[in-house]
Order: C-alpha cells, then structure tokens, then sequence
C-alpha cells in the first residue's frame, strides 16, 4: 500500500507569492490534516480535511487555505508569503472515523519551503 | 491552554533503556501518540494510549496516566538507528484529528 505523498519536496519562493501544495492521502483514508513545522514552534496544526469539507481549523491566519477533493487528494494554499512562512509542511491522512475510533494520522515526507 | 511539555534532549547508551517523559495540559483529551522523527523525515507512528495503562510494542512501551496529565516512552534494547526525535502528540477531544504536539526529545544514541 502506497504512504502519504506531498508534492513538490522543495519549493522555493519570494515573498508575496502565493504557493500550492499538494497531499495525496493513503487509498481508502478520507481524512487529511495539514501541519506546519517550524524549530521554534514545532509541529503545528493547521486544518484537517475530511469527505471535502474542512472539519477543524487551527490558529493560523486567513492566507492559509486549503481543499479536499471527491479523491481525498487535498490541497493547501499560502497567499502572499512572508519570510515566516518558511518551513516544513506536513500532511497526514486518517481513515477519519468518529470521535472514539483510533484515526492514527500517518504522515507524509512533507514539503520543505523557503521564502526569501 | 495547550501545553506539552517534554525534555529537549537525552542521551543513551547502545543497549541501554531511556524513558522520555510527557506531561500535559490540554483543555479536551482523546488519546496520546507517540511518533518518531529522524531528521529530514517523515513522523512515523509509534503508540497510542487512551486509557490508562501501559502499552507495549516490542522494544517500545507507552504509559499514560490521564489523571496526572502524564505519559511516558519507554525504548529497551537501545540501538544506533533509535537516534531521533521523539514527539508526544495530544489529540484534543474536539476535534477530531487535531494533534497537539510536544517541541520533542531529541535522543541521541551513543555506542
């Protein structure tokens, strides 16, 4: 069974880019959430995805977007970059079962990157 | 708030056991994962605990005691390739597949 796969592995971009990245769940998982981490602040959360609709939302500003489609493949998009935004973004991909199911959230390779 | 903490750094002998500490204040709980992260990689999943109790798999057991806020990773056997980064993850009971996570212990493996 193939993992969690993020495309691309490097970006390279300016600020006030924008950026789209892209997460191709686990087959059969349904739920993709989304992280961003940072050596400061560690592994943050940022929205989870699950049948289309965005199911929770973290503490992150408006220019971080993102989208499920009918596939599961989710999308996440950064408009007008900061110099802040750099870091590594992680997507992980659950069978997004209920509140008492297990949902262990494997994780991608991430995409690393970097605004300058 | 949401507050997890663990110690930044331990070292260990090949062979050895290390225990890697976690305590936590979340305002909601449902469930604790450990995952492992070797430097310019994925997370992988290790263990999860949701009642109290230990957890073992092999050469890595889990602890948790949800009154204390507290959970520990136990690594036997250590090996060379045990030389990584270990995150304690809280799962809030709000939502869903949100994960809150520790900074991390950064574990380092000596022969």
């Amino acid at each position: 069974k193939a993992g969690v796969t993020q495309t691309p592995r490097y970006l390279i971009k300016t600020r006030g880019q924008q950026v789209t990245l892209s997460c191709s769940p686990i087959s059969g998982h349904r739920s993709v959430s989304w992280y961003q981490q940072t050596p400061g602040q560690g592994l943050q959360f940022l929205f989870e995805y699950f049948s289309e609709t965005q199911r929770n939302k973290g503490n992150f500003p408006g220019r971080f977007s993102g989208r499920q489609f009918s596939n599961s493949r989710s999308e996440m998009n950064v408009s007008t970059l900061e110099l802040g935004d750099s870091a590594l973004y992680l997507c992980a991909s659950s069978s997004g079962g209920g509140q008492g199911a297990k949902n262990i959230q494997y994780f991608g390779a991430g995409t690393r990157l970097s605004v300058l | 708030g949401q507050n997890i903490d663990q110690p930044t750094e331990m070292t260990a002998t090949e062979g050895a056991i290390v225990q890697i500490n976690c305590t936590y204040q979340t305002s909601g709980f449902n469930g604790l994962f450990w995952y492992q992260q070797h430097a310019g990689e994925a997370p992988t999943f290790l263990s999860y605990n949701v009642l109290d109790g230990l957890e073992e798999k092999g050469r890595f057991s889990s602890f948790l005691s949800r009154s204390k806020g507290y959970s520990y990773l136990l690594l036997k056997e250590l090996q060379m390739k045990d030389s990584a980064s270990y995150l304690c993850a809280v799962r809030d009971s709000g939502g869903y597949n949100k994960l809150i996570f520790g900074a991390g212990t950064r574990l380092a493996v000596h022969p």
